[in-house]
């Protein structure tokens, strides 16, 4: 019953590298989406897909990247790392358009840009 | 622009205690709110999901109320234990944004430590 996962759990980047975060989901959710979380600041939407394909930003996109090929995946890439894209990074998935459905999370992952 | 505020921002209670956390948000179109869990270094856990149209959901010793037009929800935890030492996040998802999205908007929590 693995949920939603996230890779990696943990990354130290240098100003100016790209990576990807990695987050699959098992339940077979039309609905995908990356946070971000900041101290004093709540959570803030980065990008959601709506379904395999189809991508939308959010509340703070700029910096970031995604694509979903398959309803399972949906990795958020980071195009050139800056220390204010230092965070912790969620992973959400629900089961469809119906804001009443149950929106589960992954575990996190935490990021430092130095 | 909608808001969401969380009060108080830490909260530390004897164990058995019954408790309160409050949440309130700036503008009454939403679509529902919800009550999350928080542990250290663990991602949101839903507990409670209010529909619009609806007062308050129960589950278990949890009780979530919500008073759309002042703005206002509840958290109410009853008899405390220590297993319950967590931040509970508030979040609304906002009607202007539409169905078609997972845009909630979260307040910054209560850190809540019961105590035994």
């Amino acid at each position: 019953n693995a949920g939603v996962t996230q890779t990696p759990k943990f990354q130290v980047l240098k100003t100016g590298q790209s990576m990807t975060l990695q987050c699959a989901q098992d339940m077979n959710h039309e609905y995908m989406s990356w946070y971000r979380q900041d101290p004093g600041m709540g959570l803030r939407l980065i990008h959601y897909s709506v379904g395999a394909g189809i991508t939308d930003q959010g509340e703070v996109p700029n910096g970031y990247n995604v694509s979903r090929s398959t309803t399972e995946d949906f990795p958020l890439r980071l195009l050139s790392a800056a220390p204010s894209q230092t965070s912790v990074y969620f992973c959400a998935s629900r089961r469809d358009r119906d804001s009443g459905n149950t929106i589960y999370f992954g575990e996190g992952s935490w990021l430092t840009v130095v | 622009k909608q808001e969401v505020t969380q009060i108080p921002a830490a909260l530390s209670v004897p164990e058995g205690e019954n408790l309160v956390l409050n949440c309130s948000f700036t503008d009454s179109a939403i679509y529902n709110l919800q009550w999350f869990r928080q542990d250290p270094g663990k991602g949101l856990t839903s507990l409670l999901l209010i529909q619009s149209s609806q007062r308050e959901q129960t589950s278990g010793r949890l009780n979530a109320s919500l008073d759309k037009s002042s703005g206002r929800s509840t958290l109410y935890i009853a008899a405390s234990q220590p297993g319950d030492s967590a931040t509970y996040l508030c979040a609304v998802h906002p009607r202007d944004y539409g169905g078609a999205t997972n845009k909630l908007i979260f307040g910054t929590g209560t850190l809540l430590a019961v105590q035994p």
